[in-house]
């Protein structure tokens, strides 16, 4: 089946503007997760949607926000871009239970300048 | 607050040599789960292992192995025989039950990065 994907796979974005990341879950999968990753603080938990509903929130500002689509299509937008946001997403979709293997995209590479 | 930490940043071994990734965690819960994952440079985690915490037994899965000590707070991963396939970067994670205990809320250890010499 296919697997988890993640569009694009590299954005440039200038200082001050939003973006909008894309996630598609592996079909049947209803949990949606995206986290951060950066050299400096490593694999950072953004947020978790179940059945189009923010289920969990890790620590970052109002500027990143996601949604979820009844399909289970996640968005993840993140708006007055600053430097520090460059970093790899990577998206996980899982069944949504306790003991379900999450499997991860290959991330989209968001440069800011 | 729960944490994971993973001291070794960077360790590179021969071939055939068997190397052992450490993995120590922090967390108030009595039930949690913790995990491995894979990051070769292509950039997706690939799921290794998962392990709750009332299952302290050591599993084997080829050439891998997973020693799980709630006494030390460690999960420690070993890679028998290590191959050049094996160079990547490894995570270990936890997960509390009061975040869901799902895969979906995880706390990533900074990873440690094998190299594997042929």
């Amino acid at each position: 089946k296919a697997g988890v994907t993640q569009t694009p796979r590299y954005l440039i974005k200038t200082r001050g503007q939003q973006v909008t990341l894309s996630c598609s879950p592996i079909s049947g999968h209803r949990s949606v997760s995206w986290y951060q990753q950066t050299p400096g603080q490593g694999l950072q938990f953004l947020f978790e949607y179940f059945s189009e509903t923010q289920r969990n929130k890790g620590n970052f500002p109002g500027r990143f926000s996601g949604r979820q689509f009844s399909n289970s299509r996640s968005e993840m937008n993140v708006s007055t871009l600053e430097l520090g946001d460059s970093a790899l997403y990577l998206c996980a979709s899982t069944l949504g239970g306790r003991n379900t293997e999450a499997f991860f995209g290959q991330g989209t590479r968001l440069t800011v300048v | 607050a729960q944490k994971v930490t993973q001291a070794q940043t960077e360790i590179s071994v021969v071939e055939k040599e068997d190397v052992t990734l450490d993995c120590v965690y922090e967390t108030r819960d009595t039930t949690y789960y913790l995990f491995w994952y894979k990051q070769p440079p292509s950039g997706e985690l690939v799921f290794l292992i998962r392990r709750n915490s009332f299952d302290e037994q050591n599993e084997i899965s080829g050439r891998y192995s997973w020693n799980f000590q709630k006494s030390t707070s460690s999960f420690n991963f070993t890679i028998t025989a290590s191959q050049v396939v094996d160079s990547a970067v490894y995570f270990c994670a936890l997960s509390e039950a009061t975040g869901g205990g799902s895969q979906g809320n995880l706390i990533f250890g900074k990873g440690t990065k094998l190299s594997v010499k042929p």
